[in-house]
């Protein structure tokens, strides 16, 4: 079946611009996940959905970054008023819960969306 | 906060050498997850380990958790240019976000 998938892959803007990143989730799977990765480094958490629940915000950088999932599926990441330290490669990733006691689950990542602030 | 450390950060090596990356973390890990992430691409988990001194194979990857659950070991034996790749390790948290180290840039040279 498909994977996830994240459009666009590349995007360029201009500083004080907003952008918005789309994450499209494995069918069927209920917790999503948002990552910042910047160059040659891991990955910086930024925010997860999981089924109706309310998000845990709590990597989210500051008020510039906000995220919604719409019918438990798609997501879109904003970014408002962009700055040079926002470029990264933005990566979605979802399972099919987050993990409970003796279970574990595997995150699938979609190829990631290459964000340059000029 | 739980922190991740792996060693090294960078490892460039000929092919059909053998090498071993570490994650440790601050903090008893709940469960490990190791993936690899090549250029261009997400992450691919290549194994999860749960339990203290658990050891896994996964061809020519051996996985090991360290006893006290606080530290892994992944050794690749007869690298090859296609295990070139970002190896990343992860703890796996309870109804948590993940939280990754920063991972060991490895380059096989052919």
């Amino acid at each position: 079946g498909a994977g996830v998938s994240q459009s666009p892959s590349n995007k360029v803007t201009e500083k004080g611009k907003d952008v918005e990143l789309r994450c499209d989730p494995i069918s069927g799977h209920t917790a999503l996940y948002w990552y910042r990765q910047r160059l040659g480094q891991g990955l910086e958490f930024l925010i997860y959905f999981q089924g109706n629940s309310a998000p845990d915000k709590s990597g989210l950088p500051s008020d510039r970054f906000s995220a919604e999932r719409t019918g438990g599926s798609v997501s879109t990441l904003t970014i408002q008023r962009t700055q040079q330290e926002d470029s990264a490669v933005y990566l979605c990733a979802s399972s099919l819960a987050v993990n409970g006691a003796g279970t574990f689950y595997e995150q699938y990542f979609g190829p990631g969306t290459r964000l340059t602030v000029t | 906060t739980q922190l991740l450390e792996q060693s090294p950060q960078f490892l460039s090596i000929q092919e059909g050498e053998n090498l071993t990356v570490y994650c440790n973390s601050s903090s008893v890990f709940s469960s490990l997850q190791w993936y690899r992430q090549e250029p261009g691409e997400g992450p691919v988990l290549l194994v999860t380990v749960v339990t203290g001194g658990e050891v896994k194979k996964l061809k020519r990857l051996t996985f090991q958790f360290g006893d006290a659950r606080k530290d892994s070991s992944l050794h690749i034996t007869a690298a090859q240019p296609g295990d070139t790749g970002l190896y990343l390790c992860a703890d796996t948290a309870i109804g948590q976000n993940f939280v990754f180290g920063p991972g060991t840039r490895l380059s096989v040279l052919p």
